[in-house]
């Protein structure tokens, strides 16, 4: 079993769709959870962690589920701009932060 | 405030050949993390550098090395390339305390023809 998982995709969604994607882990003892946000053949870029008791930036909101392992992101509005790969990470627990990413998920949003 | 910055951008070499990418992270940060990013997949970790030393090692054969110099700046190296070697290699920059959120570079592809 992979150590996050994520479905690629890709989901193709209208302007104005809400979306949510998820994140699956396999180490309970996992620290820190965030979601980064890849364009074609750019860099990963922050774009949000996420809290035990979940938080928001402007549309985007990040749920985590320790008992479930699992990891959320919604995304409400959805704007073209939006279409990117989004890419779940997980940190190790050696106390060292190894981030551990997912696959991606792809997201089309269509006008 | 400078980023973290990679270079070349981009490079093609032969099997067999070395190469060595370079990583300036971002200001004021002191911890330095490399991944190889192949196509269609997340970046997969090969090792992190902190106070000029390799901290932790993914599961990457010795091929692969690298080095933290006293400004923080990394080199990675790659001995006896493979074709299977060819991919994005991001370089990540953090604190080694604090939120340890890691700021990516804009990588280096590289082609093993």
């Amino acid at each position: 079993r992979k150590e996050v998982e994520q479905d690629p995709g890709p989901f193709n969604v209208p302007e104005g769709a809400t979306v949510a994607f998820n994140c699956t882990y396999s180490n309970s003892a996992s620290q820190s959870f965030f979601w980064y946000r890849q364009d074609c053949r750019k860099e990963p870029k922050l774009l949000m962690s996420v809290y035990s008791s979940g938080n928001e930036d402007g549309r985007f909101t990040a749920q985590l589920n320790r008992a479930s392992q699992y990891i959320s992101l919604l995304i409400r509005d959805s704007k073209l701009s939006d279409s990117a790969t989004y890419l779940c990470v997980v940190t190790s627990t050696s106390g060292t932060y190894k981030y551990i990413f997912g696959t991606g998920t792809r997201l089309k949003v269509l006008a | 405030d400078a980023g973290v910055t990679q270079s070349p951008t981009h490079l093609i070499k032969t099997r067999g050949q070395q190469v060595t990418l370079r990583c300036s992270p971002k200001s004021g940060h002191d911890t330095v993390s490399w991944y190889q990013q192949a196509l269609g997949q997340g970046p997969q970790f090969i090792f992190q550098y902190y106070e000029e030393e390799e901290r932790q090692r993914g599961n990457f054969p010795d091929r692969f090395s690298g080095h933290q110099f006293p400004n923080y700046s990394s080199e990675l190296n790659v001995n006896a390339l493979l074709l299977g070697d060819s991919a994005l290699y991001l370089c990540a920059s953090s604190l080694s305390r604090g939120s340890y959120e890691q700021y990516f570079g804009p990588g280096t592809r590289l082609t093993v023809t």
